[in-house]
């Protein structure tokens, strides 16, 4: 499959859980992102990686841990979380990475939510 | 903080009337904007950037450095242009708006 895969789709877990979310791209981009997408709220940008080295984290709590092993693959490791952060949590990838002029190719989305 | 506003969470027209969906901008330096767009049980995607100065799907924005202000406009719209859109921008991070969404009524 060609573009960004997420997986799971869909999750429920509870506080006291660990989960991983999963995306892969098949673009040959260097940057890969996780953004958060809640109700009412704008995209809130997470983490952002840059050949294989995160360059932003934009203050996002520890039980949120970013994990890219490549650059054609990045995790979202959970643990101990509340009931705010359910969303939908995007991955993006981009060709280089760190501009702001760059074209953003998104997944479709984990839709979490925390029971 | 560089911020993108979009000040309108709803939108509805009637097919065919024109359509223009707001976006400011608070930031210094030079701006990088974008419109992305996101069709009912579709990806979020790249609708159209300020640099290309291009026409997506019959729209158009223009930056207005003036204003600070990245309007999208379409004179004319169509019942497939119903979708959620966004405003984003940034100098050195790229920041979204909160979202319009877009219904057209036949």
């Amino acid at each position: 499959e060609t573009g960004v895969t997420q997986t799971p789709r869909h999750l429920v877990m509870g506080m006291t859980n660990k989960k991983s979310l999963k995306c892969e791209q098949h673009l040959g981009h260097n940057a890969m992102y996780w953004y958060k997408q809640s109700a009412k709220k704008p995209l809130e940008l997470m983490f952002v990686y840059n050949f294989k080295e995160q360059t932003e984290n934009n203050s996002v709590p520890s039980r949120f841990s970013p994990e890219c092993p490549n650059s054609s693959h990045l995790f979202l490791h959970l643990h101990t979380l509340q009931p705010e952060d359910s969303a939908l949590y995007l991955c993006a990838s981009s060709q280089v990475g760190g501009g702001t002029n760059e074209k953003l190719f998104f997944g479709s989305g984990t839709q979490l939510s925390v029971l | 903080a560089q911020r993108v506003t979009q000040p309108e969470k709803l939108l509805s027209v009637f097919k065919g009337a024109p359509v223009e969906l707001k976006c400011n901008y608070s930031y210094s330096g030079s701006p990088e904007l974008f419109w992305y767009v996101q069709y009912s049980r579709q990806r979020l995607q790249l609708l159209l950037r300020h640099i290309s100065r291009e026409s997506i799907k019959g729209f158009t924005a223009d930056l207005n450095k003036g204003e600070t202000s990245f309007h999208l406009k379409k004179p004319f719209a169509q019942e497939e242009d119903s979708a959620m859109y966004y405003c984003a921008g940034g100098d050195y991070k790229l920041s979204f708006g909160a979202g319009t969404t877009v219904t057209v009524r036949a």
